[in-house]
């Protein structure tokens, strides 16, 4: 049964720390997908990228966040430096027709 | 821009009851419409999907008609089940489902026995 894993699954740290979260798609596919989820702003799209390339970050502040593809099965969201604000659960999906979506990290900042 | 707009929760029934969660869109050209399933704790999953206009998807006794002239893809479902309780979101993708998703805020929804 393939699915996407995301880790880690919580993670609590304080203002101005760095955040790793790591996704590691369906084998096969050719599309990650990062997405955030708060209460306030419901489900943001981040970022995308197609056979490892950016193909739309937009949706992220790219002064502390990068999101990169070092190779087909691993996918990186960082965030440097962290804010409270950034506390959300942030989501990883893959796909290929459709998208299947990971279990999340629940992200908070203190 | 694209936009999809869903029926503010919480929605609380009984089992058995009839469900009808309201989704409508805003979306330059036909857009795919799309209805996701997040249950407690866990990731979105696919509930059903249409890709043209009239088109119904349909899964595990959910169903949702695509309107053209009305801009909607409503969810219901006949007779509910507490197994049912969940967010349930509304999305749209002009490019496909492979590409890059708009979803509405999401419809909580509880059910009991």
């Amino acid at each position: 049964d393939a699915r996407v894993t995301q880790t880690p699954r919580h993670k609590v740290t304080e203002m101005g720390q760095e955040v790793t979260m790591r996704c590691q798609p369906i084998l096969g596919h050719n599309t990650v997908f990062w997405y955030r989820q708060t209460m306030m702003q419901g489900l943001e799209l981040l970022a995308y990228f197609r056979n490892r390339a950016p193909l739309d970050d937009s949706g992220m502040p790219k002064d502390r966040f990068s999101a990169e593809m070092p190779d087909a099965t691993l996918a990186t969201l960082k965030i440097q430096p962290s804010e409270p604000r950034d506390s959300a659960v942030y989501f990883c999906a893959s796909g290929l027709v459709e998208q299947f979506f990971g279990p999340g990290t629940r992200l908070t900042v203190l | 821009g694209d936009s999809v707009t869903q029926m503010e929760g919480p929605v609380t029934l009984s089992e058995e009851a009839f469900l009808t969660i309201n989704c409508t869109y805003t979306a330059t050209g036909y857009p795919s419409l799309f209805w996701y399933v997040q249950y407690p704790g866990e990731g979105l999953q696919l509930l059903l999907k249409a890709t043209k206009a009239d088109d119904k998807g349909s899964n595990k006794g959910f169903e949702a008609t695509y309107r053209k002239e009305t801009t909607s893809f409503h969810l219901e479902k006949g007779s509910v089940q507490v197994s049912d309780s969940a967010v349930y979101f509304c999305a749209l993708s002009t490019q496909g489902g492979s590409e890059k998703l708009v979803f509405g805020k999401g419809t909580k929804l509880t059910v009991n026995p």
